[in-house]
């Protein structure tokens, strides 16, 4: 069965980076697009970033130039390098897989929480 | 960026009756339209895609409808297990959420 498994949440401190791992199994990881979503405490859900099977990536207006995402098809594993962060970047951050290459998501992980804070 | 808005913010509703959720876009978003249920301390899970396509093992009781900037996510009969909070997305042009509807016990 497919599976999700966050890792590389934690606090950290304002300006610090962080960088998040999803680990993927059950499914073909190579060909579907993969999604960074997060949710700050008590509040909705905000997409972050996207990786194409092929590697192309887009970011929410409001990520770009501080996070980065990528893929290791050999390690079926996700990656988001977050940089430069700040208060209002304090969330659950979710991996999921997208279905058919459209970007809504099929399959979620359990979330890793990142706490921006001095 | 698509602006989502849902309404009502809550919705009590009491078990076995019918609950109509909401959801508007700030343009067409053609029929890609998606909706998920998410219970606390749990992540997404999907409903709905393609605006009115449930997802595999969704049960029949969860319809949606709509196209354009206007959607609707029915839930036929409500179940213990179907009191959560809902979401829609949009993702015709990148990805954008609505805030969710809270659906509580009446």
């Amino acid at each position: 069965q497919v599976q999700l498994v966050e890792s590389g949440g934690g606090v950290v401190q304002p300006g610090g980076s962080l960088r998040l791992s999803c680990a993927a199994s059950g499914f073909t990881f190579s060909t579907f697009g993969m999604h960074w979503v997060r949710q700050a405490p008590g509040k909705g859900l905000e997409w972050v970033a996207f990786i194409r099977y092929n590697g192309h990536a887009e970011y929410a207006n409001s990520m770009r130039g501080r996070f980065t995402i990528s893929r290791d098809d050999s390690k079926n594993t996700l990656y988001l390098q977050m940089n430069g962060l700040r208060g209002e970047d304090t969330a659950v951050y979710y991996c999921a897989k997208d279905l058919s290459g459209a970007s809504y998501y099929d399959y979620w992980g359990q979330g890793t929480l990142v706490t921006v804070s001095s | 960026e698509i602006v989502m808005t849902q309404s009502p913010a809550t919705l009590s509703v009491s078990p076995g009756e019918r609950a109509t959720l909401s959801c508007r876009a700030s343009q067409s978003v053609s029929d890609n339209l998606a909706w998920y249920q998410q219970k606390p301390g749990q992540a997404p899970r999907l409903l709905i895609f393609g605006a009115s396509t449930r997802a595999t093992g969704i049960p029949a009781r969860f319809s949606g409808s709509g196209s354009g900037t206007e959607f609707t996510l029915t839930i036929s009969s409500l179940q213990s297990e179907d009191f959560a909070v809902y979401y829609c997305q949009q993702y015709n042009s990148g990805a954008d959420f609505g805030p969710g509807t809270k659906v509580d016990i009446k």
